[in-house]
């Protein structure tokens, strides 16, 4: 079946330094994708999204980048902070207008 | 901003007792709510989706005469976990989507920890 990113790597960066977490995705006929953040414990927070008419998106410290050539979606974070530390998943919606979650990135955030 | 809360945070039950989890939108209506179990360091398994006044959909794996789904009015959804076993531990977040729009963001609870012994 489609799925969206397998794995569960762990990131580790230098406190300032700026982290890239990335995604694969296989369902092309997806039009819609969200990065959240989750804390230990606790539910999934929203950080971005994307709609699949753009190639990128800011927020504030984060960037999305979609590349639908190669069905790859990354999480840019400026200047990471402590308090960036979390797992990070980006989620799909897909055709059936449900959410389909990756396998998520820990981001270890040393001081 | 958009806020679920679920109650309970966490709960710890015997085996072969059911649990019911409730899943409020506090500011917003939600046609419909999603519920999601998450094992540990694992990624979110959407679990079915309720839709106000109309029976949840399951996804597949998924036993629907086990995990009862409950959608009674646009703010409230409850996951009644009936005769849980020690494998039905897990995190159990829902989700509330906002509006009809299916790519309306959806906001998620904060997730609520069952531990059957």
């Amino acid at each position: 079946g489609e799925s969206v990113g397998l794995h569960l790597p762990t990131l580790s960066v230098q406190e300032g330094d700026n982290s890239i977490i990335n995604c694969a995705y296989s369902n092309s006929a997806s039009d819609y994708f969200i990065w959240y953040k989750q804390e230990s414990g606790k539910g999934p927070q929203f950080i971005i999204d994307i709609r699949s008419n753009m190639d990128k998106r800011q927020g504030q410290r984060v960037t999305v980048l979609l590349n639908k050539t190669v069905k790859h979606l990354s999480l840019q974070i400026a200047a990471t902070q402590p308090g960036d530390s979390a797992v990070y998943f980006c989620a799909e919606n897909n055709a059936g207008n449900m959410l389909t979650f990756g396998g998520g990135t820990r981001l270890m955030v040393k001081p | 901003g958009a806020v679920v809360s679920q109650h309970p945070s966490w709960v710890i039950c015997k085996s072969g007792t059911s649990v019911k989890i409730e899943c409020r939108s506090l500011d917003f209506q939600a046609t419909t709510m999603f519920w999601y179990r998450q094992f540990p360091k694992q990624s979110l398994m959407l679990m079915a989706t309720s839709n106000e006044g109309s029976k949840a959909t399951y996804e597949q794996g998924v036993e629907k005469d086990k995990f009862l789904i409950n959608h009674a009015s646009l703010t409230l959804s409850t996951l009644t976990v009936t005769s849980a076993h020690p494998e039905d531990s897990s995190f159990y977040i829902c989700s509330a989507r906002r509006g009809l729009a299916v790519n309306n963001e959806q906001f998620f609870g904060p997730g609520t920890r069952l531990t059957v012994l």
